[in-house]
């Protein structure tokens, strides 16, 4: 099983600033799936990123994401204030498919 | 425009069954793998396990947590959990998400509550 190690659990920034969320695999995972999710209470997760870097449609350009292997960024270039939730990265290539634990971006 | 529909969540009691459907529509239903996965609640999300596409064969694998009590089918234009001897643990939204070209699609979710 791929393991999925987000960092870091909590994030406390200010909007405006520049959020970095990391996603670790414990073996390597193809870059073609591997996903980003963004998800507030009450909702389903939203895809943000697919493909490692490739936005999904109606994502803003604040979002950008990168990686290959075993490690993987996701980057908010600058915060606004509906930006505040939990995300998730997910792989789906290797079966079980897996998810990060998720990681809490804040307001500060 | 690839429209998922989840159903058949309710309250059931520890022991009971439940069948969940998905309804897709905007896309070739039989041409992709489909995934069921959950979110207990205040927890992250947890696959629960797929069918592949008809190229495949639609043949199915789940996580460990729940083979042996959980069964995924599929007919022309809808997804099926059938989910037996139901735990309290096994409260959670559940979520059917379809892969079609990488790009992931999830519907919005049916909730089970397991409790006497």
């Amino acid at each position: 099983e791929i393991v999925l190690t987000q960092s870091p659990a909590t994030l406390s920034l200010s909007p405006g600033e520049r959020a970095t969320l990391s996603c670790a695999a414990s073996q390597s995972v193809s870059s073609s799936y591997l996903a980003w999710y963004q998800q507030k209470p009450g909702l389903a997760p939203r895809l943000l990123i697919y493909d490692a870097s490739r936005r999904a449609t109606g994502i803003p350009d604040r979002f950008s994401g990168s990686g290959s292997g075993t490690d993987f960024t996701l980057t908010i270039s600058r915060l606004e204030p509906e930006d505040f939730a939990v995300y998730y990265c997910q792989q789906y290539g290797t079966s079980p498919i897996t998810f990060g634990q998720g990681t809490r971006l804040e307001i500060k | 425009e690839v429209q998922l529909v989840e159903s058949g969540g309710g309250l059931v009691q520890p022991g009971g069954s439940l069948r969940l459907s998905c309804a897709g529509s905007g896309f070739t239903f039989s041409g992709h793998d489909m995934d069921w996965v959950r979110q207990a609640p205040g927890k992250g999300l947890e696959w629960v396990g797929r069918t592949r596409n008809k190229a495949k064969s639609y043949t199915t694998n789940y996580a460990a947590s729940v083979q042996g009590r959980f069964t995924i089918s599929r007919d022309e234009n809808s997804l099926y959990l059938q989910i037996n001897s139901l735990k309290t643990e096994d409260t959670a939204v559940y979520y059917c998400v379809s892969y079609q070209s990488l790009v992931p699609y999830w519907g919005q979710g049916t909730l089970v509550t397991v409790s006497s």
